[in-house]
């Protein structure tokens, strides 16, 4: 069992240049998700897609596009790439938990490093 | 609006000490709490998540935290630290279906 699977793992541009972070899960979970990660900033939300064929901005979605493929595919795009893009990026993937099924529990894949020249 | 704070970025415990990491959290009710961790270059993996009910909650690896709503508080501690628990930890809150808020992050150091 995969679990979250992010590609590629690093990643360098120059500035302008466009590119996509693959993501794949197998869980069957509905519900996707990115994350940036920055020194003293904790994970802020990108994008996310509550199930298949709908998307929705995060905290910082600025600079970024997604594309929800199909259930298992969430893909981040960056159509030009700018210094203040360099982070960690982080997919995850949700399922509903708690007895009323409210706690979205975040699974996540081992991160994309990105480097904006 | 809703917020966690991790008062502590970096602490620094002698292996085989007890470790507490805080976690603060500002909600208008009580939300859905979690604790990760985060290994260096990996992804945030899980250790435990406290929806209701007893508020002394376990985790895996041996961590527990404890749940005090008079404090807004869900505290991570581990009675006997080990030099493979060196990483950073977060704590998150989410309400009802909703997405989470993590706390900045707190870095655990640990000396031989």
């Amino acid at each position: 069992n995969a679990g979250v699977t992010q590609t590629p793992k690093f990643q360098v541009l120059k500035t302008g240049q466009s590119m996509t972070l693959q993501c794949a899960q197998d869980m069957n979970h509905n519900s996707m998700y990115w994350y940036r990660q920055d020194p003293g900033m904790g994970l802020r939300l990108i994008y996310y897609s509550a199930s298949e064929g709908t998307t929705d901005k995060g905290e910082v979605p600025n600079g970024y596009n997604v594309s929800r493929l199909n259930k298992r595919e969430f893909s981040l795009r960056l159509e030009s790439a700018a210094p203040s893009q360099t982070s960690v990026y982080f997919c995850a993937s949700s399922e509903r938990q708690g007895r009323d099924r409210g706690a979205n529990v975040l699974t996540f894949g081992a991160g994309s490093r990105l480097t904006v020249l | 609006a809703q917020s966690v704070t991790q008062p502590d970025i970096h602490i620094t415990v002698s292996e085989g000490a007890s470790l507490e990491l805080r976690c603060n959290y500002s909600y208008g009710a009580t939300p859905y709490l979690f604790w990760y961790v985060q290994s260096p270059g990996q992804g945030l993996q899980l250790l435990l998540k406290y929806f209701s009910g007893d508020t002394l909650v376990q985790g895996i690896k041996g961590f527990e935290a404890e749940f005090k709503r008079s404090q807004s508080s869900f505290n991570l501690r581990k009675p006997s630290v080990h030099w493979s628990d060196a990483a950073e930890y977060f704590c998150a809150a989410a309400n009802y279906g909703q997405n989470f808020v993590f706390g900045p992050g707190t870095r655990l150091s640990v000396l031989p």
